[in-house]
């Protein structure tokens, strides 16, 4: 089976650089991808990581390394828009039949301070 | 480009009641999938498909039924509704390459009462 394992709840001030860490165990894997989701909206699609490193884009990176099943979502200069949860997502081979799906972790809720 | 259209926004239904979900994509994507979102749970697969005439059960499918009979569409059934069922039901569609992510529909919130 596959589980995904990240803090309920972080909380950061304006400006200040915020990480947001997940782990994860699947039978197979194909990729990390982070998710934000604004209260009573839907989610987005903020990053994907296939191989290990870091991806940036704009204010926010992302980073995976497999051999740790670890990956983590960078969020610099943070704004209040920012506050929303954040999800990270692996893609694995769901039923075994070469069809790869989205499995979710339970979300970060972020707050962003004054 | 309406990206994924999800219909209705609000539901409420009696227990025993059955209804359905719509869903549909103008992006031609290939795969579709159907998620719940409940208080602490995360996102949950019910179901999904990696193309016309090709579904498949996810983590949560008991009490739920999908087809898809084109490529731009993907309801999702509800047999005998339960109050177990009140939910955010999410459609999520994208291409099978995974760099490109998934495009989520506005959500159907469901009470069951």
């Amino acid at each position: 089976g596959q589980s995904l394992e990240q803090p309920s709840e972080v909380t950061a001030v304006e400006g200040a650089i915020v990480q947001i860490n997940c782990t994860y165990q699947t039978s197979g894997f194909y990729g990390l991808s982070w998710y934000q989701q604004h209260d009573g909206g839907a989610p987005t699609f903020l990053s994907y990581n296939g191989l290990d490193g870091l991806e940036e884009t704009g204010r926010f990176s992302s980073f995976l390394s497999r051999s740790d099943s670890y990956g983590y979502l960078l969020l610099q200069e943070l704004q209040m828009k920012d506050s929303a949860s954040y999800f990270c997502a692996v893609r694995d081979e769901y039923s075994g039949a070469g069809s790869y799906q989205l499995t979710f972790g339970k979300g970060t809720k972020l707050s962003v301070i004054p | 480009n309406a990206g994924v259209t999800q219909t209705p926004k609000f539901q409420v239904l009696k227990t025993g009641q059955s209804m359905t979900l719509q869903c549909a994509q103008d992006m031609n994507h290939e795969y579709m999938s159907w998620y719940r979102q409940d208080p602490g749970m995360g996102l949950r697969l019910i179901h999904y498909s990696v193309g016309a005439g090709i579904t498949d059960q996810g983590e949560v499918p008991n009490g739920y039924n999908v087809s898809r009979s084109t490529t731009e569409d993907f309801p999702l059934r509800l047999l005998s509704a339960a109050p177990s069922q009140t939910s955010v039901y999410f459609c999520a569609s994208s291409y099978s390459t995974a760099r490109y992510g998934y495009t989520f529909g506005s959500g159907t919130r469901l009470t069951v009462v």
